[in-house]
């Protein structure tokens, strides 16, 4: 595609409910980052795929919260019983390739809302 | 830990003025830096970025930035800032894989107004 598209642009939800965001990287592009932007706050890192593999989970804040991307391209961030605090804008990015010297391309995102 | 700091939380400046936007970061090692823009609605989007060499970087838009080891700082600049300008700003350090643009840590943002 010409940029990376993620669905929903926006989501609300009630507390304790499941969640699923949706990310479709730039054609091509093997590296794929999800982060999350809380109001006010500059992006945090959440994960980052290389083709199919989560290379780096580090940054989900806990067990509710897991992507993945099973043929390596599509991505899905999945939030299990979702809370107040887990309202934010979710952002995807993708690169040409390994990390480096590629530029990452940001999605808009998708603003999640717990009510 | 890898961290990064913006002081300066909004400014305004008046159209065709000049533009300095501070940033200072924690790194250990030599860091990968960068400055992102995000406008209204819109994604982030990359203006320049240091990985070594020369220390004067040149981005998209008429921005450059400087990187001083001495001050643990990367502050970006505009000669002359332009209404379309406004938008929030984002400096950014590498934290994985050799600076991987993948695992980046963000400052909270400098939102940038400009006065007609």
């Amino acid at each position: 595609g010409a940029g990376v598209s993620q669905t929903p642009s926006n989501k609300v939800t009630e507390k304790g409910k499941y969640v699923e965001l949706r990310c479709d990287p730039i054609s091509g592009h093997t590296a794929l980052y999800w982060y999350r932007q809380s109001l006010g706050q500059g992006p945090e890192f959440l994960i980052y795929f290389q083709g199919t593999g989560a290379a780096d989970d580090s940054g989900l804040p806990n067990d509710r919260f897991f992507a993945v991307r099973p043929e390596g391209s599509v991505s899905t961030l999945k939030i299990q019983r979702t809370e107040r605090g887990d309202s934010a804008v979710y952002l995807c990015a993708s690169s040409l390739s390994r990390p480096g010297t590629t530029e990452a391309f940001f999605g808009q995102g998708t603003r999640l809302t717990v009510v | 830990a890898q961290s990064v700091t913006q002081p300066d939380i909004h400014i305004t400046v008046s159209e065709g003025a000049s533009l300095e936007l501070r940033c200072n970061y924690s790194y250990g090692a030599t860091p990968y830096l960068f400055w992102y823009v995000q406008s209204p609605g819109q994604g982030l989007q990359l203006l320049l970025k240091y990985f070594s060499g020369d220390t004067l970087v040149q981005g998209i838009k008429g921005f450059e930035a400087e990187f001083k080891r001495s001050q643990s700082s990367f502050n970006l600049r505009k000669p002359s800032v332009h209404w379309s300008d406004a938008a929030e700003y984002f400096c950014a350090v590498g934290a994985g894989y050799g600076g991987s643009q993948g695992n980046l840590i963000f400052g909270k943002g400098t939102k940038l107004s400009v006065k007609p």
